[in-house]
């Protein structure tokens, strides 16, 4: 079975800092991850995803992340952050086949306060 | 492109009575997936369904049920309500490797 971790429930950081959102996962098998955000009241949206290849990735709103298989990470950065950003990340992570993944296993979420 | 929609938007129960919340997933999207966001429990997964079948369930009470329409719509039902079961419930259809979520549905049991 696969689990996620993120490492800090609040990151609070001042507008225009550098951000990395931390999160690692468990599993046996291949697997596809992911970071979503949610904005107050609002659904998720996909920041972007890591499905085999390249293990940088980069997705919307200047954002991009790191696979790293030895470490099992998957870190969310972005170098400079807006007062925008603030919102609730989560990482997720789904067991990778051919053709799809089926269900998605999220971590707690990583509450994101940028301040100005 | 419509996106996922979910309705209500909001629903106010009473402990005991049963809720019903609605998902309509992105055209073409045969998937459906429901998830329970409850203060402080993260995202918990409850129902998945493809093909008009329920296809994988997470660790909830056989209280937690639903289906899917041929249409691919989908309802989450509730019965039995209890005040924990206060949360945003949302829905989510998929293509092959991305999934795309409704804004939910905040379900407030008093």
């Amino acid at each position: 079975a696969q689990s996620v971790t993120q490492l800090d429930s609040q990151v609070p950081v001042f507008e225009e800092a550098p951000v990395e959102l931390r999160c690692n996962y468990s599993s046996s098998v291949s697997v596809y991850l992911f970071w979503y955000v949610q904005y107050p009241n609002q659904g998720l949206q996909l920041l972007l995803k890591y499905l085999s290849g390249s293990t940088l990735v980069k997705g919307i709103n200047g954002f991009e992340a790191e696979f790293n298989k030895s470490q099992t990470s998957f870190h969310l950065r972005k170098p400079s952050v807006h007062i925008s950003d603030t919102a609730e990340y989560f990482c997720a992570v789904s067991r990778g086949f051919s053709g799809g993944y089926n269900k998605l296993i999220f971590g707690a979420g990583t509450r994101l306060a940028v301040h100005p | 492109e419509a996106g996922v929609t979910q309705s209500p938007t909001h629903l106010i129960k009473t402990r005991g009575q049963q809720a019903t919340l609605r998902c309509s997933p992105i055209s073409g999207h045969t998937s459906v997936y429901w998830y329970q966001q409850a203060l402080g429990l993260g995202l918990q997964f409850l129902l998945w369904y493809d093909e008009g079948e329920e296809r994988n369930r997470g660790n909830f009470p056989p209280r937690f049920s639903g289906r899917q329409f041929p249409n691919y719509s989908s309802e989450l039902n509730v019965n039995a309500l209890e005040l924990e079961d206060s949360a945003l419930y949302l829905c989510a259809s998929k293509r092959p490797t991305e999934a795309f979520f409704g804004q939910g549905t905040r379900l407030t049991v008093v």
